[in-house]
Formats: structure tokens, C-alpha cells, sequence
């Protein structure tokens, strides 16, 4: 099993800044890596596939780069409703299909 | 427009059996692979088991090998789980998602499962 390990289990970070969310993966997982965005009481909405391909309706202030085990979202500036909790995901490997614990993204 | 909707949760006794159903509209649903996933309270997320669209292909987390059984009917676009000798630690948010190329693009917005005597 494919083991995705995400850093920092909480960001602070103010309105209109950069935020920097990291996933490493315990393999490689080539680019077959996603990241969801979860806020309290919703299903988890896909953001990323393809470690940086945005997804359907996804605005361009979110991008994602990385390959293999290291992967990165960065969220160019913040605006209020993009503070939720992030989830990486690998589907190279499966079953199982395996997340991060996730970052939990508040604002400064 | 796809929709995903789960039903079934509850409140259930520890090694007793629940039947969650998750039913399907604005897709072929016949063309689809199915999942559930789950999620603990205060916890992440976890993938569940799968279903190929033709449902001759089964998977199963470690976690619920044994226990839990997907199954899926065409006819009425809707795919289940069927959850046997439930412990504490099944207590969780389950959704249901369809398959896509990449990531679940597609959730459910869930059902409660609690399991505690």
C-alpha cells in the first residue's frame, strides 16, 4: 500500500497570500496524483488530477506540480472560501486508492 | 447534471449488518465504475470498496475484507454496500462516488453510520 504523508497538518495563512500545501507519496506514483478540497459538512470536491490538470470549474488561482513522490498545491491568493481542509490522493497503485491525512488550511 | 445520493445509515449495534444504497441520476449509470469511501468523524478520508460497471470486478480496503460486500443493480442505477459484523471503528460518513479517469470527481453527500451499543 501506497503510503501519502502531507505537510503541514495546518497552514496559516492571511486572505490574498500564497499558500504552499505539500504531499509526498511513499512510492512513485507518477503523475497519477489528485487533491481535493473539503470544507465542514460537504464531500470532498476534486481540485487536481494529474498532479495539474484543474479540474471542471476549478478557478485558475489553484494549480499543482510535482512527479513521482513529491507533489505540491499552491493556492495564489487567497480568497475567503478556500479555507478548508486538503486532501492528496494516488491513483497509480490501487486498490486501495490512498489519501493524506490532510492540511488544514485557516486563516492568519 | 450527475447526482449521487446515499441512504441507509444509522445507528446500529456492534457485529450487527446495515445495507447502504446509493442511487444515481444525470449519467449512464451502466457505463460506470462505482466506490464508496468513508470518513470517520474528525478523520480523513478513506476508499472503501469498488465495482466494475459490469460488476464482475470487486475491491475491498483491508479494513473491511470479509465484512463488507458492494454490489450493484443497473436496472435501478443504484449501487450498495453491504456492511456485516459492524465494529465501533466503522463508525463514519460513507459516500459514494462514481469512477473517472482520474480522482472522483463525483460524490455523494453521504450517510451517518454509528456503530455503538
Amino acid at each position: 500500500e501506497i503510503v501519502m504523508t502531507q505537510s503541514p497538518a495546518t497552514l496559516s495563512v492571511s486572505p490574498g497570500e500564497r499558500a504552499t500545501l505539500s504531499c509526498r507519496a511513499s512510492q512513485s506514483v507518477s503523475d497519477n496524483l489528485a487533491w481535493y478540497q473539503q470544507k465542514p459538512g460537504q464531500a470532498p470536491r476534486l481540485l487536481i488530477y494529474g498532479a495539474s490538470t484543474r479540474a471542471t470549474g476549478i478557478p485558475a488561482r489553484f494549480s499543482g506540480s510535482g512527479s513521482g513522490t513529491e507533489f505540491t498545491l499552491t493556492i495564489s491568493s487567497l480568497q475567503s472560501e478556500d479555507f478548508a481542509v486538503y486532501y492528496c490522493q494516488q491513483y497509480n497503485n490501487w486498490p486501495p486508492y490512498t489519501f493524506g491525512q490532510g492540511t488544514k488550511l485557516e486563516i492568519k | 447534471q450527475v447526482q449521487l445520493v446515499e441512504s441507509g445509515g444509522g445507528v446500529v449495534q456492534p457485529g450487527r449488518s446495515l445495507r447502504l444504497s446509493c442511487a444515481a441520476s444525470g449519467f449512464t449509470f451502466s457505463g460506470y465504475g462505482m466506490h464508496w469511501l468513508r470518513q470517520a468523524p474528525g478523520k480523513g478520508l478513506e476508499w472503501v470498496a469498488a465495482i466494475s460497471y459490469h460488476a464482475s470486478d470487486k475491491y475491498y480496503a483491508d479494513s473491511v475484507k470479509g465484512r463488507f460486500t458492494i454490489s450493484r443493480d443497473n436496472s435501478k442505477d443504484t449501487v450498495y454496500l453491504h456492511m456485516n459484523s459492524l465494529r465501533p471503528e466503522d463508525t463514519a460518513v460513507y459516500h459514494c462516488a462514481r469512477t473517472a479517469i482520474a480522482g472522483f470527481a463525483h460524490w455523494g453527500p453521504g450517510t451517518l453510520v454509528t456503530v455503538s451499543s
